[in-house]
Formats: structure tokens, C-alpha cells, sequence
């Protein structure tokens, strides 16, 4: 059955540099999404991503992260310049269109910012 | 602003009885869709349960159900015949229709079923 994967598994980073965390999404799904989790807290919306563009974003979404989908099969989130408050569990999801109701989820990312 | 409340951050049940958990809800749209996933240790997010918001029909998928009251705004999720492997965090969720689908969630609740 076809799956989100994410890498790397865990990233431990040095506050104030940058990391890209990676996604593939399901080969045929055209609707791409980063979730946040910070430990122990809900689940939040980041950004949702669309032909190529980013289609909504939350407040959480500011100018340091941004969003690429570089060669048609991987979706990154990037984030500038780490702060501690950015340590969470990230998770990519993607859908196959619109119409589609259920979003698939990666296994999530865990991001350590020292 | 949509906001997805889940009032009961810890729960436990003893294994093979029934557990019901919360969730409300608040939005000005008419259509949209509900979840809930279930986050078990290995912090991966698994689709339990979805409704569509213009079904009266409460959705039922073997041992969970749920009960949704759409003038009410609450969706709760019952799971017959506990397991411990039902032990896991649960999150409400509910999704756009109008957008590009993108999903608000619960805070979560942390089941634990007892043997």
C-alpha cells in the first residue's frame, strides 16, 4: 500500500541554523501539507501546498519556514534559522485531490533544536 | 474561527469495556468533515473514523463508532470491546471543504486501556 515517508527520522540541530526536513508523498496525490506537533500539545496546522504554490498557511508559517517542491517528488519544509520553540514532531500529509476527504500521514520527523 | 475542543485530556478503560471520548466543535460551515486519528507511541497518525457533515448516518467502522450531533456541534467516539492496543492518543479533527482541505485538530486524549 503506497505511504508518506519523511527523513530523517530525528534531527538534532544547533539553535539559529538551518534544517530542511524531507517528505515524499504518495506519487498521484497532488495536495501537500506540514502539521506541527509539539510535545505534548495538539496537533497544528502549518501550510498547505498546491500546484506548485503554497495555498494557505497559519500563523505559525512566518518567514522562516518555507516550502519546496523541488523535482516533482519531494516536498520540503525549511526552516531558516532554528529557535528552540521549533523542537516538535513534524508530519507531512498529502491527498490525491480535492474531492478526496482522507489525508495521508508521514511518520513525522522529530526536530531537537539545542 | 474553527476551533476542534476536546474536554478530557486522560482517560482510561478496563480492557473489553466501552469508552466514549468527546469532542466539540465550532465553525460557520456547512459542509465539512471529521476525523479522528489515533497517535500510538510511534507518534504516527492513524485515520480511525470519518463522517461527512451532510450524513445524519453515524459512521461505524467495527469497534468504533461515533455519535454526531451536527446542530450540537459534537462528535464523540465510542470503542466497544477495548484492546490494549487501542491505547494511543486520539485526536478530533475537522477539515475544510471550502479550502484546500486542511485540517484543524483537538488537543488530543490519551487513552489507556487497562488489562
Amino acid at each position: 500500500e503506497p505511504e508518506v515517508t519523511q527523513t530523517p527520522s530525528h534531527q538534532v540541530t544547533q539553535m539559529g541554523q538551518e534544517v530542511i526536513l524531507r517528505c515524499v508523498p504518495i506519487s498521484n496525490h497532488l495536495y501537500f501539507y506540514w502539521y506541527r506537533q509539539i510535545l505534548g500539545q495538539k496537533v497544528e496546522f502549518l501550510v498547505s501546498f498546491y500546484n506548485n504554490e503554497i495555498s494557505e498557511k497559519s500563523e505559525i508559517f512566518d518567514d522562516q519556514f518555507s516550502v519546496e517542491r523541488p523535482d516533482g517528488s519531494n516536498f520540503t519544509l525549511k526552516i531558516r534559522s532554528t529557535k528552540l520553540e521549533d523542537s516538535a514532531m513534524y508530519f507531512c500529509a498529502s491527498i490525491g485531490d480535492r474531492g478526496s476527504d482522507e489525508q495521508f500521514f508521514g511518520p513525522g520527523t522529530r526536530l531537537t533544536v539545542l | 474561527a474553527q476551533t476542534v475542543t476536546q474536554s478530557q485530556p486522560e482517560m482510561s478503560v478496563q480492557e473489553a469495556e466501552t469508552v466514549t471520548l468527546s469532542c466539540t466543535y465550532d465553525t460557520s460551515e456547512s459542509n465539512y468533515y471529521l476525523f479522528w486519528y489515533k497517535q500510538p507511541p510511534s507518534r504516527q497518525m492513524i485515520l480511525v473514523i470519518r463522517q461527512e457533515a451532510y450524513k445524519q448516518q453515524n459512521a461505524t467502522e467495527n469497534r468504533f463508532s461515533v455519535n454526531f450531533q451536527k446542530a450540537a456541534k459534537s462528535f464523540s467516539l465510542k470503542i466497544s470491546d477495548s484492546q490494549l492496543g487501542d491505547t494511543a492518543m486520539y485526536f478530533c479533527a475537522f477539515q475544510f471543504l471550502n479550502h484546500y482541505n486542511d485540517m484543524r485538530f483537538g488537543a488530543g486524549t490519551r487513552l489507556t486501556v487497562k488489562p
